[in-house]
């Protein structure tokens, strides 16, 4: 697997946009890029995915560097209840449906 | 669709005892899996079921059994408890498709060993 490096914490004001960056330098060519979240003492909930291109749903969009070494989850508009930990997840096809999940990002969105 | 279930929520064993945590999910997934998650650290994946019939380790698998029961239900198992075990277990499921890896979680057993 690649390995994935994310800020221990981070804090963002209610209303403002959340930008959580990720660095995955070793990333090979076929592996994809997860981000899950996991707000207190639930399970993790599953966010977005990518491989190249920039990708956007209904909770966020994913934006990857050309060289795929790093990406950023992008949060428009945060609100208190995104206030959990933020996992990125760098996997490949051949993994099968296995995840590996790091420490991640505690993000806190502050009023 | 009440998605991934867990039971019980809560325990508590004493070292030694044995238990059955219990998952089953209702969206028709073929793989499930079984993770723990002690304090202040992510997810580490005990077993997995890629399909029905089929179970395979994960990355720290020992002290625990597991038991695809049906294509619903996945089961852990521990055998000899140990306060090593102390941590929040989760289930998932997930499609087996080969580009989409969306696993949904459910809401998780936390289990003291004492």
């Amino acid at each position: 697997d690649a390995k994935t490096t994310q800020p221990p914490s981070m804090d963002c004001a209610e209303g403002r946009a959340a930008n959580l960056p990720c660095n995955h330098s070793t990333i090979s060519g076929n592996e994809y890029v997860y981000w899950y979240r996991q707000i207190h003492s639930q399970g993790p909930q599953y966010i977005i995915h990518g491989l190249k291109n920039n990708e956007t749903n209904e909770m966020a969009s994913l934006i990857i560097t050309e060289d795929r070494k790093s990406s950023t989850l992008i949060l428009p508009h945060a609100t208190l209840r995104d206030t959990a930990v933020y996992y990125c997840i760098v996997r490949g096809e051949e993994y099968g449906n296995k995840l590996v999940f790091g420490a991640g990002t505690i993000l806190r969105v502050k009023s | 669709n009440a998605g991934v279930t867990q039971t019980p929520k809560f325990q508590v064993l004493k070292t030694g005892q044995s238990m059955t945590l219990q998952c089953a999910q209702d969206m028709n997934h073929n793989s499930m899996y079984w993770y723990r998650q002690d304090p202040g650290m992510g997810l580490r994946l005990i077993y997995y079921s890629a399909s029905e019939g089929t179970t395979d380790k994960g990355e720290v698998p020992n002290g625990y059994n597991v038991s695809r029961l049906n294509k619903r239900e996945f089961s852990l198992r521990l055998e000899s408890a140990a306060p090593s075990q102390t941590s929040v277990y989760f289930c998932a499921s997930s499609e087996a498709q080969p580009t989409v890896y969306e696993q949904y979680f459910g809401p998780g057993t936390r289990l003291t060993v004492t």
